[in-house]
């Protein structure tokens, strides 16, 4: 499995947009790039997931440069609901030993 | 719809009790996990159950026994709990896409405390 590197917290205001950079240096080629969110006493939940380019829901977009060595969750106009922590992980359907490291803490003031 | 369901929710126990965390996923999902996150850090897998019969060790699977009973059971038990197994643990479920990774649905999680 791709090893990952993401900051260890972030701080932002309501309004403004948020991105988040995560560091996969030795990604395969078979694999694909997943966050995660998880709020206080909840387990985490899935945001998105993409391979290549740029992917966008409604909760947020995922940039992926050409090398695909990292990628960019971007989390637009944030509001205080959107503090919480992300993962970022890396792997392949075979992938069943999914780590989820200590992830950023994305703490938003009013 | 539940999705993934942990029970219980909060257990006190004491030094060398046993208990078994349950959980059922209503979702038809192939995979399920254990998860035990201790605080400010990440999640560790403790085991998964790739499919139906089968179970494997994850990072941290010390102290721990899993059984998958059918497709929407996969249960914890720890025999002799320590103090060292105070945590939350996430139970999560996974259905084998065709291209892709795992995506994994959580369940609320299960806070257990020994003493």
């Amino acid at each position: 499995l791709a090893k990952t590197t993401q900051p260890i917290s972030m701080d932002s205001y309501e309004g403004q947009e948020v991105n988040i950079t995560c560091s996969h240096n030795n990604i395969a080629t078979n694999d694909y790039i997943t966050w995660y969110q998880q709020f206080p006493s909840q387990g985490p939940r899935f945001i998105i997931q993409g391979y290549k380019t740029k992917v966008t829901n409604e909760v947020a977009s995922l940039f992926i440069p050409a090398d695909r060595k990292s990628s960019t969750l971007s989390l637009p106009r944030v509001s205080l609901s959107d503090t919480a922590v992300y993962y970022c992980l890396v792997g392949d359907i075979r992938d069943y030993k999914l780590s989820f490291g200590a992830g950023t803490t994305v703490t938003v003031r009013a | 719809n539940a999705g993934v369901t942990q029970t219980p929710k909060f257990q006190v126990l004491k030094t060398g009790q046993s208990m078994t965390l349950q959980c059922a996923q209503d979702m038809n999902h192939n995979s399920m996990y254990w998860y035990r996150q201790d605080p400010g850090m990440g999640l560790r897998l403790i085991y998964y159950s790739a499919s139906e019969g089968t179970t494997d060790k994850g990072e941290v699977p010390n102290g721990y026994n899993v059984s998958r009973l059918n497709k929407r059971e996969f249960s914890l038990r720890l025999e002799s709990a320590a103090p060292s197994q105070t945590s939350v643990y996430f139970c999560a479920s996974s259905e084998q896409e065709i291209s892709g990774a795992n995506v994994l649905t959580f369940g609320a999680g299960s806070r257990l405390t020994v003493l």
